[in-house]
């Protein structure tokens, strides 16, 4: 079946620095790709989509690119802030034909210090 | 413009219990999703309502049980709870079925069984 396989974490780093958070996903046929975040005792934002194949997806400053050939969605920014400190979600949706439900990667927490 | 709602926010319950859950989508959405996060993974997905059905199921017992009622909100009910159903439970809601949809979470209910 489907699935989405993140980085493990936590990924601990100092303001300004470079982020990267590696994404995998396996699916069948031609699924859409999303990053969620979360922050504490929050429910899940949506942070940016792709749809299909060479896409990027970016907001606040993060991106993400929908590669095929390495069927990959690693998120990155160029300069992290305190305020970006969350757990960071990968998920795809639509492959094998399957409309409906968003399968999540099991989370990677970021931590930003000072 | 009120987004995805869900009440309570928190409830503990013995086991064996019964509970419901309540949410109401994000105005105009007219399909929602529930979702299972136990502690430090990643969202499960129970079930798709759209157009008062069920329209796809995700690996859970049949004490998980749903509907949507014609207003588009809907319930969870899990009966005969078990302490490994305590987790924060996500209600999504989106527009039609088509894959590429974002779809909006709210808050979350926190089980705790005791």
């Amino acid at each position: 079946g489907d699935s989405v396989t993140q980085m493990e974490g936590p990924v601990t780093l100092s303001e300004e620095a470079f982020l990267t958070i590696n994404c995998t996903y396996t699916a069948t046929g031609y699924p859409s790709l999303f990053w969620y975040v979360q922050y504490p005792g929050e429910g899940l934002q949506l942070l940016l989509k792709a749809t299909k194949a060479d896409d990027k997806g970016s907001n606040k400053g993060f991106e993400a690119t929908y590669r095929k050939e390495t069927t990959s969605f690693h998120l990155e920014k160029g300069s992290v802030q305190v305020s970006d400190s969350a757990v960071y979600f990968c998920a795809l949706r639509g492959g094998s034909g399957n409309t409906g439900k968003l399968i999540f990667g099991q989370g990677t927490t970021l931590q930003v210090k000072p | 413009d009120a987004g995805v709602t869900q009440s309570p926010t928190h409830l503990i319950k013995t086991r064996g219990q019964q509970v419901t859950l309540r949410c109401s989508p994000k105005s105009g959405h007219d399909t929602v999703s529930w979702y299972q996060q136990a502690l430090g993974q990643g969202p499960q997905f129970i079930f798709q309502y759209y157009e008062e059905e069920e329209r796809q199921r995700g690996n859970f017992p049949d004490r998980f049980s749903g509907h949507q009622f014609p207003n588009y909100s809907s319930e969870l009910n899990v009966n005969a709870l078990l302490l490994g159903d305590s987790a924060l439970y996500l209600c999504a809601s989106s527009l039609g079925l088509t894959s590429n949809t974002e779809a909006f979470f709210g808050q979350g209910t926190r089980l705790t069984v005791v």
